[in-house]
């Protein structure tokens, strides 16, 4: 398993800002991903993030909106850009490591609220 | 890509009770199967998975079956708990190794 920590635990923000979200793992990683769950709903996935390459967006989700980086195998960030309300939202970064790699062992979550 | 979908999406039982939640799913290419549970605030966990050259997989009170033939796999929780209160997610892989997760299903144990 993988030890993961997200920055911030939850925020409130003004619509129109940016907010950018931490994740560190405590050990290197390949894969790192960011997912988004809305209230009582499931897990969707944003994007994969691979070190040194640009990340892969899924259908819906666009790198000007989502802005992520990851600069090395125990980090990544994930920037939520130009914020409105529908962007209120739980978001989680999840990694895969080598012992499984179908398994996703996830972050505790950030949970934003944008007015 | 894959499709998921998960049954019922709320189960209400009571307290010693077994409780079922099915998944079914689209992609043949699909050999991975996990499970995951949600306590309220907390993230999804995994707590039982199955690959697709065995039928069945217990640990303790829970356990996963799998009809490959089928497409669906089935979570099984004997003797229920208030504390297996949560919400389970069911996923599958499809032709790569990234879960496709279903709707989830809100388990309610009433003491």
């Amino acid at each position: 398993s993988a030890v993961i920590s997200q920055k911030p635990s939850r925020d409130i923000c003004q619509r129109g800002t940016s907010l950018t979200i931490q994740c560190q793992v405590d050990s290197q990683v390949t894969m790192m991903f960011w997912y988004r769950q809305q209230p009582g709903q499931s897990l969707t996935l944003i994007a994969t993030a691979n070190q040194g390459s640009e990340a892969t967006y899924e259908s819906g989700f666009v790198i000007d909106k989502f802005p992520i980086s990851r600069p090395n195998l125990t980090f990544s960030t994930l920037t939520v850009s130009n914020m409105s309300p529908e962007d209120s939202s739980i978001y989680l970064c999840s990694v895969e490591t080598s012992g499984s790699r179908e398994t996703q062992y996830f972050g505790p979550g950030t949970r934003l609220l944008v007015l | 890509g894959e499709n998921v979908e998960q049954h019922p999406s709320t189960l209400s039982v009571q307290e010693g009770d077994s409780a079922v939640i099915k998944c079914t799913y689209s992609d043949s290419a699909s050999n991975y199967f996990p499970w995951y549970k949600q306590e309220l605030g907390k993230r999804p966990q995994l707590i039982i998975d199955i690959r697709s050259n065995v039928g069945e997989k217990k640990d303790q009170r829970i356990a996963v079956t799998l009809n490959k033939t089928a497409k669906h796999f089935s979570l099984h929780i004997t003797e229920t708990q208030p504390e297996d209160s949560a919400v389970y997610f069911c996923a599958a892989p499809g032709g790569s190794y990234i879960p496709t997760f279903g709707r989830g299903t809100s388990l309610i144990v009433h003491p």
